[in-house]
C-alpha cells in the first residue's frame, strides 16, 4: 500500500522560511523512473505545480517561483523535504506531495497522492 | 494564468454525459501524455486518467480519456451526483521542463 503524508508548521510569519517534509511508505525513491513532487492549492483555487524530485536525483522547479524552492530527499528515511523561503500571505496554501512516474526525462503521471497540509502566512 | 486550459464549468443531467476539453500547445499536450485528476470537495486530488486513455485500477470505465494535437477530452458518462468535482488536467511542458495543470473544471451534476 502507498501513502504519503505531509507534515510542516501550519501558520508561518511572513519572510520567513517554510520546510515541509512528505514521508512515504509502499515504494522507494531508489526505484527508476519514481519521483516525488510538491504541489499547492490557494484556498479557493487550482493546482499550481512546485517541483519535483526523482530517483535519480534529478531536481525541477517551478520557473515561477524556482529561486524560492529547494528540494532533497533522504532516501533511507523515505522522506522528500521542501524548503520555501521569503514566504507571504499569498502563499497561504495546502501542500500537497505527490508520488510521479517518468517516462524517460519527463513526469508521465502523479498516481499518489497525500491528504495535504494547510499553510497559513500571517503576521 | 495556467499553461492548460479547462472551462471553469460543466454540468449535465444525472445519467447524461459530459466532455470536458483541456487546451495546451506542441511544448506540452502535443508531445506528452495527458493525465486527468479529479479532486471532490475537500479532499486531495485522485489520479482518474493517465497515459491519456487509461484508467487506474478502480476508476469505472465511465470515465475516459482521449488527446488529438494539443488538446485532451476527459468524459464521463452514466453522470451520478457523486461525480461532482474539480477535474484538471496536468502534463509535462518540455519548453518549460516542468509539470503543468489545467487551472480546473468544476463539474455539476445538475
Amino acid at each position: 500500500q502507498i501513502t504519503l503524508k505531509e507534515s510542516g508548521p501550519t501558520l508561518v510569519k511572513p519572510t520567513q522560511t517554510l520546510t515541509l517534509t512528505c514521508a512515504f511508505s509502499g515504494f522507494s525513491l531508489s526505484t527508476p523512473r519514481v519521483g516525488v513532487g510538491w504541489i499547492r492549492q490557494p484556498p479557493g483555487k487550482a493546482l499550481e505545480w512546485l517541483a519535483l524530485i526523482s530517483w535519480n536525483d534529478d531536481k525541477r522547479y517551478s520557473p515561477s517561483l524556482n529561486n524560492r524552492l529547494t528540494i532533497t530527499k533522504d532516501t533511507s528515511k523515505n522522506q522528500v523535504i521542501l524548503t520555501m523561503t521569503n514566504m507571504d500571505p499569498v502563499d497561504t496554501a495546502t501542500y500537497y506531495c505527490a508520488r510521479t512516474i517518468a517516462l524517460g526525462s519527463t513526469t508521465r503521471e502523479l498516481d499518489y497522492w497525500g491528504q495535504g497540509t494547510l499553510v497559513t502566512v500571517s503576521s | 494564468q495556467s499553461v492548460l486550459t479547462l472551462p471553469p464549468s460543466v454540468s449535465a443531467a444525472p445519467g447524461q454525459k459530459v466532455t470536458i476539453s483541456c487546451s495546451g500547445s506542441s511544448s506540452n499536450i502535443g508531445n506528452n501524455y495527458v493525465s486527468w485528476y479529479q479532486q471532490l470537495p475537500g479532499t486531495s486530488p485522485k489520479l482518474l486518467i493517465y497515459e491519456d486513455n487509461k484508467r487506474p485500477p478502480g476508476i469505472p470505465d465511465r470515465f475516459s480519456g482521449s488527446r488529438s494535437g494539443t488538446s485532451a477530452t476527459l468524459g464521463i458518462t452514466g453522470l451520478q451526483t457523486g461525480d461532482e468535482a474539480d477535474f484538471y488536467c496536468g502534463t509535462w511542458d518540455s519548453s518549460l521542463s516542468t509539470w503543468v495543470f489545467g487551472g480546473g473544471t468544476r463539474l455539476t451534476v445538475l
